[in-house]
């Protein structure tokens, strides 16, 4: 069962505009979330992370918001820059017992392209 | 201060051969992580270290993988003999404290396997 969704594989938007991204989890357990940018050939950087005691938190351009009820989680970026263009995973995790316990569950992934 | 250290970066290997994989965490983490990615999806986790106990290990083929960290410092993963469906990415990350805490996870670049 996949508990960390990512239903948009591609997302493409013009430099200086918002990329939001987005990300849907099943598990109630989940509550801490993070973001990580995939460059090709590289491993995963992390971004910006999020507790499930907030439903916001921002580092610069970018701001994750969290849906605790609607079980999903969003990455905005703004502006878009060119260099933003990569794979963007979104991942979460659960400190209570169960198999989610001390693992990061990602979802598959979505491609931003940021168009000069 | 140094990131998580990895290698080899690629190998191309035939079916049946053994191979192995290093990894160096980031300096003072106690948690290691082993994760493989197959293509097109999120990363998922193998192994997971506190110091040098692997406390999580379900994920884990062991009848042909197997890992160590002998020390609780670096590690290595070994798959013998090695398959066509192992053909992936496989990334360590390291965290600073143990795993009941809402800890980030930092990745390596991840070595890169080919099974011919």
């Amino acid at each position: 069962d996949q508990q960390v969704k990512q239903n948009s594989p591609s997302l493409s938007v013009q430099e200086g505009r918002i990329s939001i991204l987005n990300c849907d989890y099943t598990n109630s357990m989940f509550d801490y979330f993070l973001w990580y940018k995939k460059y090709p050939a590289e491993g995963p950087t992390f971004l910006i992370s999020i507790s499930s005691i907030k439903d916001k938190n921002e580092d610069g351009r970018f701001t994750v918001f969290l849906n605790k009820s609607a079980k999903h989680l969003s990455l905005h970026i703004v502006p878009s820059q060119p260099g933003d263009s990569a794979v963007y995973f979104c991942a979460a995790s659960a400190r209570a017992g169960g198999t989610s316990y001390g693992k990061l569950t990602f979802g598959q992934g979505t491609i931003l392209t940021v168009h000069p | 201060e140094a990131g998580v250290v990895q290698s080899p970066r690629y190998k191309i290997i035939e079916k049946k051969q053994p191979v192995a994989f290093w990894c160096n965490p980031i300096s003072g983490h106690n948690t290691l992580y082993w994760y493989l990615q197959n293509l097109g999806q999120g990363p998922e986790l193998l192994i997971r270290y506190e110091n040098e106990e692997a406390v999580d290990d379900s994920q884990l083929p062991k009848d042909r993988f197997s890992a160590e960290r002998l020390k609780g410092v670096d590690s290595t993963l070994k798959i013998q003999p090695a398959e066509l469906g192992d053909s992936a990415v496989y990334l360590c990350a390291s965290s600073e404290g143990l795993a009941g805490a809402q800890e980030t996870q930092y990745f390596g670049p991840g070595t890169r396997l080919l099974v011919l």
